[in-house]
């Protein structure tokens, strides 16, 4: 079993629409998760940590779920330019942070 | 500098020639990460440099891979005797202290090699 999954989509979603994406991680342990960014030939930003509580940063709401072992990011009211492939990020082992594979977002008009 | 620098930020070699990819974090960052990243795939982690503690390599795929941080700065990835599956983006990441706080990523060395 991989340490961080996803789902690699393509997720495929008209303007406006509410999109999900789920990921889920092995070592029960982990302490630290985040969603990345990353556009096309560039390099991975940071989009949001993810609380143990739940947080929300304007469209975007991250939630972790530590029975189950999965974090979520919802994409409310979704903008072209939210196109993207969207990574999971949990710290495996001390520091030792595992990306997941990644999931493509493509908003169209 | 205010982020992450990476040089090159293109690399072509021929196979079996060394390169080296340097790596100059934001001042002040403990922690820095090597990752690489083929087309197409997710980031697979390489090495990881915390403080003046020894590195952990244990994403380091072959001996012809080795890095070195000098002053808890500037870090160099090398690769001898490249292969054409060292062909990649190889991302060097820096954070405050260890990954807890999220990473700071620099624009990449993408290394082709023919």
């Amino acid at each position: 079993r991989k340490e961080v999954e996803q789902d690699p989509g393509p997720f495929n979603v008209p303007e406006g629409a509410t999109v999900a994406f789920n990921c889920t991680y092995s070592n029960s342990a982990s302490q630290s998760f985040f969603w990345y960014r990353q556009d096309c030939r560039k390099e991975p930003k940071l989009l949001m940590s993810v609380y143990s509580s739940g947080n929300e940063d304007g469209r975007f709401t991250a939630q972790l779920n530590r029975a189950s072992q999965y974090i979520s990011l919802l994409i409310r009211d979704s903008k072209l330019s939210d196109s993207a492939t969207y990574l999971c990020v949990v710290d495996y082992n001390n520091n030792d942070m595992r990306f997941g594979a990644g999931t493509r977002l493509t908003v169209k008009p | 500098g205010a982020g992450v620098s990476q040089s090159p930020s293109n690399k072509v070699t021929e196979k079996g020639k060394d390169v080296e990819l340097r790596c100059d974090p934001i001042s002040g960052h403990t922690a820095l990460y090597w990752y690489r990243q083929s087309l197409g795939q997710g980031l697979e982690f390489l090495i990881y440099f915390q403080g003046n503690s020894a590195p952990d390599k244990s994403g380091l795929p072959s001996d012809r891979f080795s890095a070195e941080r000098t002053g808890g700065s500037v870090s160099t990835l090398t690769i001898q005797r490249t292969q054409q599956e060292d062909s990649a983006v190889y991302l060097c990441a820096s954070s405050p202290l260890g990954g807890r706080y999220g990473y700071t990523f620099g624009s990449g060395t993408r290394l082709t090699v023919v």
